[in-house]
């Protein structure tokens, strides 16, 4: 049950830009993103919800294809900042109380000068 | 305060002590998880407290055992563990949800810092 993210690893230059993948064999309800930095706690970045909400309060974009059972994480003009490890998590709850995250492998990004 | 407290940040413990680690948030969030995350892995997900009740059990043994004494303390009781039960143990929490109905209020979970484990 757990989501394929894709790809494992990148390295970026300032102001480029990335995708991070992330594939479900389950129907999604809705997609949490978050970014760990080494040593650190993650940190929620956004929500996606059926329909092709977004939630978040980062300058960041996501999409969300239900069809496909797919969203995508978008970051432009990367920034030293961004680096870290990317995990997606569908929500396998009904979304009501509380959620049930299963994460995905994780996308280590790495930003250089 | 937007922060998830967690206590101690490094803990070693041997195979047959008893332990406790505690979560602690002020920002009147509802629901309140502990997730287990092994280096370079993501986390897992172990229980989850809705309204100070347990809601979510993900299989995990019994030599772990969660307490919601209210709604702003999380606690992980741990007793007789293994070596492989060495991990960052992470406490998050999350405003409750309401129905799908009402679904398009939603807020993503905030973690502390984790308690580093190490079994000897």
């Amino acid at each position: 049950q757990q989501p394929v993210q894709s790809p494992q690893a990148v390295i970026l230059r300032e102001g480029e830009d990335a995708v991070i993948n992330c594939s479900s064999s389950k129907a999604l309800y809705s997609v949490h993103w978050y970014r760990q930095k080494h040593g650190e706690a993650p940190v929620f970045l956004m929500i996606l919800l059926k329909g092709g909400e977004q939630k978040g309060h980062e300058k960041i974009s996501a999409s969300f294809n239900e069809k496909k059972q797919q969203s995508s994480l978008y970051l432009t003009a990367s920034q030293l900042s961004y680096s870290g490890t990317y995990f997606c998590g569908p929500n396998r709850g009904s979304g009501a109380g509380s959620y049930q995250l299963t994460f995905g492998k994780g996308t280590k990004l790495s930003v250089i000068p | 305060d937007t922060e998830v407290t967690q206590t101690p940040k490094h803990l070693v413990m041997g195979m047959t002590n008893k332990k406790s680690l505690k979560c602690e948030q002020h920002m009147g969030h509802r629901a309140m998880y502990w997730y287990k995350q092994k280096a370079k892995k993501p986390p897992e997900l172990m229980f989850v407290y809705s309204y100070e009740k347990l809601s979510i059990n993900e299989s995990v043994p019994s030599r772990f055992s969660p307490e919601c004494p209210n709604s702003s303390l999380l606690n992980l009781h741990l007793h007789a563990l293994q070596p492989e039960d060495s991990a960052l143990y992470l406490c998050a929490s999350s405003q409750e949800l309401p129905g799908l109905a009402f679904s398009r209020v939603v807020v993503g979970q905030y973690f502390g810092p984790g308690t580093r484990l190490t079994v000897l």
